[in-house]
């Protein structure tokens, strides 16, 4: 089934820890995205990618960093993990930047302690 | 400051109608989406307005005004499945989604 996938699916995380975490899309789509979702408020961007090997900085990219090595392939990176840090986190994919609907991943579940 | 508004929490009674509005603050416009999220779910694509009117897609009907900055999203004939947060975006000037806070809507018998 074409989709978008995410690993892993929820984890504990002990602070200082270096964490990637892993998406896949098998859509062939150019645009990618990392959301953050914290209890009462929007998703917020972490960073993006229009097309494969570039990437750009979101609302919040403090802390983490992403590749963009090919089209399918979007792993978002925590470097040290602080507690700040936890959140449920989503990659998506869109067809273009623009006016495409996005498809969003299962998400991952970080606990950061 | 780029802002989305909408409403925390609505309830409404099964088979009624209700409505979800959403105002908007953000640089530049190039559409905005409803998205529905269930609980420990992803969001899913509900509709995308660029135009102003009304979008009608089966139960589910979505209301743009570009001048006030306005969208609002029906429901129609409310089932209990349609328990869930409504997530209101407007994509800016650069083509990135600004997302507000969700509307948690309660659906009672």
């Amino acid at each position: 089934i074409a989709g978008i996938t995410q690993a892993p699916t929820s984890q504990i995380l002990a602070a200082g820890r270096r964490m990637t975490l892993r998406c896949t899309q098998d859509m062939r789509h150019n645009a990618m995205y990392w959301y953050r979702q914290d209890l009462g408020l929007g998703l917020r961007l972490i960073h993006y990618s229009n097309t494969a090997g570039t990437t750009g900085k979101g609302e919040v990219p403090d802390g983490y960093s992403v590749s963009r090595a090919n089209t399918d392939d979007f792993p978002l990176t925590l470097a040290s993990a602080v507690p700040s840090q936890t959140s449920v986190y989503f990659c998506a994919s869109s067809d273009s930047a623009g006016g495409a609907e996005a498809f969003f991943g299962q998400g991952t579940r970080l606990t950061v302690v | 400051g780029q802002n989305i508004d909408q409403p925390t929490e609505m309830t409404a009674t099964e088979g009624a109608i209700v409505q979800i509005n959403c105002t908007y603050q953000t640089s530049g416009f190039n559409g905005l989406f409803w998205y529905q999220q269930h609980a420990g779910e992803a969001p899913t694509f509900l509709s995308y307005n660029v135009l102003d009117g009304l979008e009608e897609k089966g139960r589910f009907s979505s209301f743009l005004s570009r001048s006030k900055g306005y969208s609002y999203l029906l429901l129609k004939e409310l089932q209990m499945k349609d328990s869930a947060s409504y997530l209101c975006a407007v994509m800016d000037s650069n083509y990135q989604l600004i997302w507000g806070a969700g509307t948690k809507l309660i659906i009672k018998p």
